[in-house]
């Protein structure tokens, strides 16, 4: 079974500053999704950034990007120039790409916090 | 706004009762799977439906149980409460193929 595992609970990050979340995961699949969703306190599930792990390239948008290491099975997403409203929890995610379900395995999430 | 909404917002229930949820998908998607989110934690996948037809279950109990309708919204339906029901009820939609899926705003469900 694929597991998606987010070790910290919490990051803090000054206004305008980087900030780096982290993401491991497990799967025996060569092909997959990976993404990363936020979740403000509206509830809503926003979908941030996706990656197709057979590219080799990184995806971007706009002031969000990822660093995929697929030997590693490491998929961290960086925000650049944050802002007030990066705050949020942001949940990693996993999805096979075989097969009709489309079932996306959520890691526990890391509550982000943007000091101004 | 993803296009996808579900009722009500939130709902109180007692344990031991039915609940019925509702999703309405974004327009052209016929593909709507539910989750559950308890407090703190990652949604879990608890079924989707594709086409009117269930095709794809996670690891919750049978009184747990949906439909899919010809337009393609849906309704989530738990039978026989518990009080580790509560949760937010997410649904999401996608079209067949498409590698992502849209998220509705979410019923909070409080089991007493």
């Amino acid at each position: 079974a694929q597991t998606v595992t987010q070790s910290q609970p919490e990051m803090s990050v000054q206004e305008a500053e980087t900030v780096t979340l982290s993401c491991t995961y497990d799967t025996s699949e060569s092909d997959y999704y990976l993404f990363w969703y936020k979740q403000p306190p509206s509830r809503q599930m926003i979908l941030v950034i996706r990656q197709e792990a057979y590219k080799q390239q990184n995806a971007t948008e706009n002031r969000f990007s990822v660093n995929f290491q697929k030997a590693a099975k490491s998929f961290s997403l960086k925000i650049s120039d944050s802002q007030l409203g990066d705050a949020a929890m942001y949940f990693c995610a996993y999805r096979r790409k075989i097969g009709a379900n489309s079932k996306l395995t959520f890691g526990k999430g890391i509550t982000l916090s943007v000091r101004p | 706004e993803t296009g996808v909404t579900q009722s009500p917002t939130h709902l109180i229930k007692t344990r031991g009762q039915q609940v019925t949820l509702r999703c309405s998908s974004q327009s052209g998607h016929n593909t709507v799977s539910w989750y559950q989110q308890a407090l703190g934690q990652g949604p879990q996948f608890i079924f989707q439906y594709y086409r009117e037809e269930e095709n794809g279950r996670g690891n919750f109990p049978p009184r747990f149980s949906g439909l899919q309708f010809p337009n393609y919204s849906s309704e989530l339906n738990v039978n026989a409460l518990e009080l580790d029901d509560s949760a937010l009820y997410l649904c999401a939609s996608k079209r067949g193929g498409a590698d992502t899926q849209y998220f509705g705003p979410g019923t909070r469900l409080t089991v007493l």
